[in-house]
């Protein structure tokens, strides 16, 4: 089973800062990996596909990047709506499809 | 519009059993793969099953094999997940969650579209 980690669990920034946060994995999903954004009361919402493929509808602040074992997600410049949960999935190893702990971006 | 509602959650005590179910629209069911995804309060998300398009092919997370049985209606466009031997670790909201790609006979790749859950307590 591939492990993901995120770091940092949480994130304090204000509205309009870059935040850029992290996911490792335990061995290599080349680029089969999502990020997803997940208010409180709320089910998940897919940003991000294949480690830099927006999906449908998100706006274009967010971005992802990496392969291998290194991931990112950067918010280019928070916006208040953006404060949420962010988790990373694989999909290269099956199964499990397994989901990172998850990062925390609260309001400074 | 995609849409799935969740429905079937409640207080169980352990030992007992539940079936959640999962109603879809606004998309071919039969087409696509389906998933229940759980998070326990204030935890991260867990994949828990998985079922094939057509349902021939079903799949479980190590934790909850043997006691959870996944299952589609795809002439009701419904998604189920009949829950046995309920234990207090199984406590969590349950999403049904539809996979972003379709691929004939693969498992679930992400997960695009999601219900609001429904939430499972098991307590005595």
């Amino acid at each position: 089973e591939i492990v993901l980690t995120q770091s940092p669990a949480t994130l304090s920034l204000s509205p309009g800062e870059r935040a850029t946060l992290s996911c490792r994995a335990s061995q290599s999903v080349s680029s089969y990996l999502a990020w997803y954004q997940q208010k409180p009361g709320q089910a998940p919402r897919l940003l991000i596909y294949d480690a830099s493929n927006r999906a449908t509808g998100i706006p274009a602040r967010f971005s992802g990047s990496g392969s291998g074992t290194d991931f990112t997600l950067t918010i280019s410049s928070l916006e208040p709506e953006d404060f949420a949960v962010y988790y990373c999935q694989q999909r290269s190893n099956w199964p499990p499809r397994t989901f990172g702990p998850g990062t925390k971006v609260d309001i400074k | 519009e995609v849409q799935l509602l969740e429905s079937g959650g409640g207080l169980v005590q352990p030992g007992g059993s539940l079936r959640l179910s999962c109603a879809a629209s606004g998309f071919t069911f039969s087409s696509y793969a389906m998933s229940w995804v759980r998070q326990a309060p204030g935890k991260g998300l867990e994949w828990v099953s998985a079922i094939s398009g057509s349902g021939g092919s079903t799949y479980y997370a190590d934790s909850v094999k043997g006691r959870f049985t996944i299952s589609r209606d795809n002439a009701k466009n419904s998604l189920y997940l009949q829950i046995d031997s309920l234990r207090a670790e199984d406590t969590a909201v349950y999403y049904c969650a539809k996979a972003f790609t379709m691929v004939r006979g693969a498992p679930p790749d992400y997960f695009d579209y999601w219900g609001q859950g429904t939430l499972v307590t098991v307590s005595s």
